[in-house]
Formats: structure tokens, C-alpha cells, sequence
């Protein structure tokens, strides 16, 4: 079948770094999504890898290894507004559904 | 250019109703995707149309059904409510329904079933 995994919740301290981590096992890849979601609010794009690497931009950074069916989501300088819902999705064999993960609460303690 | 619009926002239902949600995608957006979020389950893939062409389904049953018009606009429809129904409904649009296309959210209608 399947499978995305990530952490259910997170805490770090503002000003900090955090590192969210993805595996998934999925029958094809067509590219990794992060998006991120606030309490009531709905899920907005983070950024998307189909290469290996770190894409950066700003306080975040998004990395892929697809040998190792494996991804994270890089938050620097943490602020408070951070604290949200990360969730990360994943193309797999078809170009149209998105697989996602439960998502990875992030609470950030001042 | 407006965002992804979704109504009602908020929705109560009795067990056995039926209910109609709508979702306007972005203006240009040929491709509409349907998801259920419930506490702890994530998001939950229902279905996607493109250009009034269903082209994707989710592993949900036949109570959950939906359509697409010319204009792009999209309906889904829930039959013989149950309990488990209630959840949060949201709505995505993306232009092209390419690999690369990135998924913007409506604000999503909130579904209760008592």
C-alpha cells in the first residue's frame, strides 16, 4: 500500500531550528509538497521537491532523498506564527492524486 | 486575482440527509480536487475533475459523489449522511493538473451530522 509517515507533534523554542521529517512509500514518485495549515484555517503551498537536494527559500528549506523515500522541512529563526500544522504530500504513480500524511503539529514555546 | 471560494462555510445535518457543497476554483483553474479532514486522519482524497471530467477517485463510497460545470465550478454531493460524515471539506484548485502544479485551498465547509 501506501504510506506517508511524520511525526504527530513537535515543540521548539522561538528563534530556533526545526527539522520535520517525511518518509513515504508510494507505488511511483511525481514530487513531494509541503504545505502549511493553521488551526481552522486552510492548508497553504510550502514548497515542492521532484529532484534531490535542498530547495531553499527564506526561513524555510525542503530536502529529498527519493532513494531513501525521504524528506524534511527545514524552519529557521522560529517565530510564533509558526506554530501550525506542517503536512507533507506526495505525487505518486498518477499525475493527479496527492497522497498525504497526518500532518506534524508544531508548537513553538517562547 | 480571487482565491478559492468555498459555501457554505459552516453546514448541520441530521443522519440520513443529503447535502450539496460548492467550491469556485480560481479564475483559469481547470482542475478541482475534493478532500475530507478529520481530526488525526489527515487529509483524505475524495476526487478531482478536470476540465468536467472526473479523472481521479478516492476510496470513499458511492454516498460521496460530485460534478464539475463548463465554467469550472464544482459540486460534490454526500447521500444518506451518517455520523462519521462530519468533517471539515475542503476544496483545491490548481491550473493545469500537471506534476508540478501546486494545490491552493479554499477555506473549506465545515460539515456536522448529528
Amino acid at each position: 500500500g501506501q504510506n506517508i509517515d511524520q511525526p504527530t507533534e513537535m515543540t521548539a523554542t522561538e528563534g530556533a531550528i526545526v527539522q520535520i521529517n517525511c518518509t513515504y512509500q508510494t507505488s511511483g514518485f511525481n514530487g513531494l509538497f509541503w504545505y502549511q495549515q493553521h488551526a481552522g484555517e486552510a492548508p497553504t503551498f510550502l514548497s515542492y521537491n521532484v529532484l534531490d537536494g535542498l530547495e531553499e527559500k527564506g526561513r524555510f528549506s525542503s530536502f529529498l532523498s527519493r532513494s531513501k523515500g525521504y524528506s524534511y522541512l527545514l524552519l529557521k529563526e522560529l517565530q510564533m506564527k509558526d506554530s501550525a500544522s506542517y503536512l507533507c504530500a506526495v505525487r505518486g504513480d498518477s499525475n493527479y492524486q496527492l497522497i498525504w500524511g497526518a500532518g506534524t503539529k508544531l508548537i513553538i514555546k517562547p | 486575482k480571487a482565491g478559492v471560494t468555498q459555501t457554505p462555510r459552516y453546514l448541520i445535518k441530521t443522519r440520513g440527509q443529503q447535502v450539496t457543497l460548492s467550491c469556485s476554483p480560481i479564475s483559469g483553474h481547470r482542475s478541482v480536487s475534493w478532500y475530507q479532514q478529520t481530526p488525526g486522519q489527515g487529509l483524505q482524497f475524495l476526487f478531482e475533475y478536470f476540465s468536467e471530467t472526473q479523472r481521479n477517485k478516492g476510496n470513499f463510497p458511492g454516498r460521496f459523489s460530485g460534478r464539475q460545470f463548463s465554467n469550472s465550478r464544482s459540486e460534490m454531493n454526500v447521500s444518506t449522511l451518517e455520523l462519521g460524515d462530519s468533517a471539515l471539506y475542503l476544496c483545491a484548485s490548481r491550473p493545469r493538473g500537471e506534476r508540478g502544479d501546486e494545490q491552493f485551498f479554499g477555506p473549506g465547509t465545515r460539515l456536522t451530522v448529528l
